[in-house]
């Protein structure tokens, strides 16, 4: 049982490329959402997803777009990497989300991403 | 403003002493509040989850406490051990409501 797995762990850009940030669970949860951490911040939500073929908007979705063909999988598309988006970014998921859930959120081990 | 505060920022103890880290909150209304431990290069794992009705709840050697009149929680950390070295994350939900709030963090050194 792999969890919630994250990849690449690094990755460099350049400005205005493009790059998808792979998340995968094998614990059946609807619910999967991506996070990005920056130094002094709490996590913000960029988008979520509570079940196959339905995603959402979070707090800090501008530049970011996901999908979810599959349970299994959530990708986040960055379309025009910017600098601003230098950040360490977390995939997690939950059997049922909505903040209520008494089962704990699952998060991956991170991608830390730099924009340059 | 960050609806969940947390101090202090940094802590440093040694091994064996116990530490309390604070979580203030303004979210409501309140659903439940969770705090996770953050490893280096690793995502956050969950600890402890508190509802509106329960005032301590421990894990081990954690203990979390909640006033959901004062909105504030702590989390107790006794006889710590290298391995409790991390940040520590308070995190708050509203009730119907698909948005946690995270705290910036407690970022724990304890030193031999």
């Amino acid at each position: 049982n792999a969890g919630v797995t994250q990849t690449p762990k690094f990755q460099v850009l350049k400005t205005g490329q493009s790059m998808t940030l792979q998340c995968a669970q094998d614990m059946n949860h609807e619910y999967m959402s991506w996070y990005r951490q920056d130094p002094g911040m709490g996590l913000r939500l960029i988008h979520y997803s509570v079940g196959a073929g339905i995603t959402d908007q979070g707090e800090v979705p501008n530049g970011y777009n996901v999908s979810r063909s599959t349970t299994e999988d959530f990708p986040l598309r960055l379309l025009s990497a910017a600098p601003s988006q230098t950040s360490v970014y977390f995939c997690a998921s939950s059997y049922s989300g909505l903040g209520r859930s008494d089962y704990g959120y699952t998060f991956g081990s991170g991608t830390r991403l730099t924009v340059v | 403003k960050n609806q969940v505060e947390q101090s202090p920022q940094s802590l440093i103890i040694l091994e064996g002493k116990n530490c309390t880290l604070q979580c203030n909150y303004t979210v409501s209304p309140f659903s439940n509040l969770r705090w996770y431990k953050q490893d280096t290069g690793r995502g956050p794992v969950s600890l402890t989850i508190m509802t509106f009705s329960e005032n301590t709840k421990s894990n081990g050697r954690y203990t979390a406490t909640l006033d959901a009149d004062t909105k504030q929680s702590s989390l107790h950390i006794t006889a710590s051990q290298l391995s409790d070295s991390a940040s520590y994350i308070c995190v708050v939900s509203a009730y119907n409501n698909n948005d946690m709030r995270f705290g910036a963090g407690t970022r724990l050194t304890v030193k031999p």
